[in-house]
């Protein structure tokens, strides 16, 4: 079993439905991130949590660290949110700048 | 600020050939990173650094090497081409501070590598 499994590993969605994408981890972590690749390739840092919530324009990211969970969710889904999601979580075991991946979440929003 | 650039963007390898790729920052950041990405699987960490001269194995480390003589470059190398190498390639870098976003990696655009 992965130590990070995201669901679901695809995504399709209209232009301005509510977006939730899950992150569920099976170790011990200091801080997940969430991280956001373009279909160009590129991978951006969109969300770094080690409890509560965070916002940030459409975008939320939530965590709950008894339960081992974490949900992204973007209101107002637009066609440009179309990309790959990544969960990541920092193994508080193997060390602080050390993170583990999730496979990926493929969004995909049509207008 | 160019933040984190890699060279090359591409690359095609014959079996057996070796290689070197270039990841550099200007961020003054203490920490580098190498990691690999295969279709189906999340990104997996090759080598890291968490200094000028030093590094340390990740998670699939076999067949590559690295080196971080300068702080502002992390080197990894590929002494003996093999087709299960090719990935994309993906260099990243993170501060080392105490404020709260000391952690959070910066990624580079990614290089290509096929290993024919």
């Amino acid at each position: 079993k992965n130590e990070v499994e995201q669901s679901p590993q695809n995504l399709t969605a209209q232009e301005g439905e509510f977006i939730t994408i899950n992150c569920s981890y099976s170790v011990g972590i200091s801080a997940l991130h969430w991280l956001q690749q373009h279909p160009g390739g590129g991978i951006v840092s969109l969300f770094m949590l080690s409890s509560g919530k965070k916002k940030h324009g459409r975008l939320i990211a939530t965590i709950n660290i008894q339960e081992k969970h974490s949900s992204l969710h973007i209101t107002a889904s637009h066609p440009r949110d179309s990309a790959v999601y990544i969960c990541a979580v920092r193994d508080r075991i193997q060390g602080a700048q050390k993170l583990v991946f999730g496979q990926g979440t493929r969004l995909t929003i049509n207008p | 600020n160019a933040g984190v650039t890699q060279t090359p963007k591409f690359r095609v390898l014959k079996t057996g050939q070796s290689m070197t790729l270039l990841c550099a920052q200007d961020m003054n950041h203490e920490y580098m990173y190498w990691y690999r990405q295969d279709p189906g699987m999340g990104l997996r960490l090759i080598h890291y650094s968490v200094g000028e001269g030093t590094t340390a194995k990740g998670e699939v480390p076999d067949g590559y090497n690295v080196s971080r003589l300068k702080k502002q470059n992390f080197l990894l190398g590929l002494e003996s081409a093999a087709p299960s190498q090719t990935s994309v390639y993906f260099c990243a870098s993170s501060p080392h501070s105490v404020r709260e976003n000391r952690y959070e990696q910066y990624f580079g655009p990614g290089t290509r590598l096929t290993v024919t």
